[in-house]
């Protein structure tokens, strides 16, 4: 049962355009998101995140949107890079009193020069 | 700069060895996880542990014990290596989040990864 779900396995943008990500739950107890970079050979690094209690979070070129009615999360990147190239996970964690995370199965991000 | 460290960056191991995989992060953190990840898969969670001597399953357990006799160091060990075992495993750790309050600061931290291989 995935209850993370990333339903693009992949996704082509061209240098300098926007990137968005997409990410849906099923479960209404997740109350926290993040998102994670990984390139291959390494382990995943932090993006961004955010709480339930907002809709929207920036940080310089990315950007996290919320939607608790619909369950879905994206990730904006603005303008994309080469560097940006890489696999992007949503991850999810709720008030089970643990923060284990719950990843979706990944958005491989190629950006074309 | 929050270091997590795992043992070896590639293993390979015959079937039906006893192998372990090492973990070690230098923050203090109190939650570690033990993460593989498979193409199409994601990642997905076999243990976790948020004390010492504390530990709880996972999503995918099965074929697998956890270690934590130390806050700094979480062991995973196949107990019996299979060929269905060979992927990448992900050390992760975390602060415990205080007063229901999530920030950045409770995001998880990776290892580099260990790539296993069991022939």
């Amino acid at each position: 049962d995935q209850q993370v779900k990333q339903n693009s396995p992949s996704l082509s943008v061209q240098e300098g355009r926007i990137s968005i990500l997409n990410c849906d739950y099923t479960n209404s107890m997740f109350d926290y998101f993040l998102w994670y970079k990984k390139y291959p050979a390494e382990g995943p690094t932090f993006l961004i995140s955010i709480s339930s209690i907002k809709d929207k979070n920036e940080d310089g070129r990315f950007t996290v949107f919320l939607n608790k009615s619909a369950k879905h999360l994206s990730l904006h990147i603005v303008p994309s890079q080469p560097g940006d190239s890489a696999v992007y996970f949503c991850a999810a964690s709720g008030n089970f009193g643990n923060e284990k995370l719950t990843f979706g199965t990944g958005t491989r991000l190629t950006i074309i020069p | 700069d929050v270091k997590v460290t795992q043992s070896s960056r590639y293993l390979v191991k015959r079937t039906g060895e006893k192998v372990f995989l090492e973990c070690v992060q230098d923050m203090d953190h109190e939650n570690m996880f033990w993460y593989r990840q498979d193409p199409g898969l994601g990642l997905r969670l076999i243990y976790f542990s948020y004390d010492v001597k504390m530990k709880e399953k996972g999503d995918i357990p099965e074929g697998y014990s956890v270690s934590r006799e130390k806050k700094e160091r979480f062991s995973l060990i196949l107990e019996s290596a299979s060929t269905n075992q060979t992927s990448m495993y992900l050390c992760a750790s975390s602060l415990r989040f205080r007063a229901g309050i999530r920030n950045d600061e409770t995001e998880a931290f990776f290892g580099q990864g260990t790539r296993l291989t069991v022939v």
